[in-house]
């Protein structure tokens, strides 16, 4: 089966760094996505990752290893904004879009 | 100038009426989709819309049926509705064709259906 594997929850404090990781096992591999969806909201775009390597986009960052079926988002100089779920999702060999459930997490001050 | 809009964003219903979700994008895009998002936060594909194909999902009951009038609406109706189906519903558009390895979605904010 297919199986995207997150940590349910991760609390950070404000200015700090926090890194949250996404394992895959998936038929196939497209590319990777992060979003990120505030409570009561839709998700939003964050990163796209289909090389292997870091991709930086301002105070976020996405890493993917295909080999180990791994990716990362990096979030540095966290914001109290920042508190949300962020949700791993994998483009499989059919381009379905396979979701994780997604990682909470809180700042605090 | 909302990119993806969905209506209504909150329906409330008895069991076993018949309902519709309604979802626009003006976006120009090619592709739209609807999702479903349960209380564990798991957003399930249900379909895919890419202009000349619907794609559908084979877990999805056949209860649940989407309708496009043209290619920047995608509509739910969903008949006979059941206490599971309460969950929150969202509409997304991409600008690529479904088999797209780059396919950025754009998400609606959500319709959250509660089936009493």
């Amino acid at each position: 089966g297919q199986n995207i594997d997150q940590p349910t929850e991760m609390t950070a404090t404000e200015g700090a760094i926090v890194q949250i990781n996404c394992t895959y096992q998936t038929s196939g591999f497209n590319g990777l996505f992060w979003y990120q969806q505030h409570a009561g909201e839709a998700p939003t775009f964050l990163s796209y990752n289909v090389l292997d390597g870091l991709e930086e986009k301002g105070r976020f960052s996405s890493f993917l290893s295909r080999s180990k079926g791994y990716s990362y988002l990096l979030l540095k100089e966290l914001q109290m904004k920042d508190s949300a779920s962020y949700l791993c999702a994998v483009t499989d060999s059919n381009y379905q879009l396979i979701w994780g459930a997604g990682t909470k997490l809180i700042i605090k001050p | 100038d909302t990119a993806v809009s969905q209506t209504p964003k909150y329906l409330v219903t008895q069991m076993g009426n018949d309902k519709s979700i309604k979802c626009e994008q003006n976006l120009g895009h090619d592709t739209m989709y609807w999702y479903k998002q349960d209380s564990k936060k798991f957003l399930k594909i249900m379909f895919s819309y890419n202009n000349k194909e619907l794609i559908i999902n084979e877990t999805v009951p056949n209860r649940f049926s989407p309708k496009s009038p043209d290619k920047a609406h995608l509509n739910l109706h969903i008949n006979s509705l059941e206490l599971g189906d309460s969950a929150v519903y969202f509409c997304a558009s991409s600008p690529r064709a479904a088999d797209h390895s780059y396919n950025e979605q754009f998400f609606g904010p959500g319709t959250r259906l509660t089936v009493l």
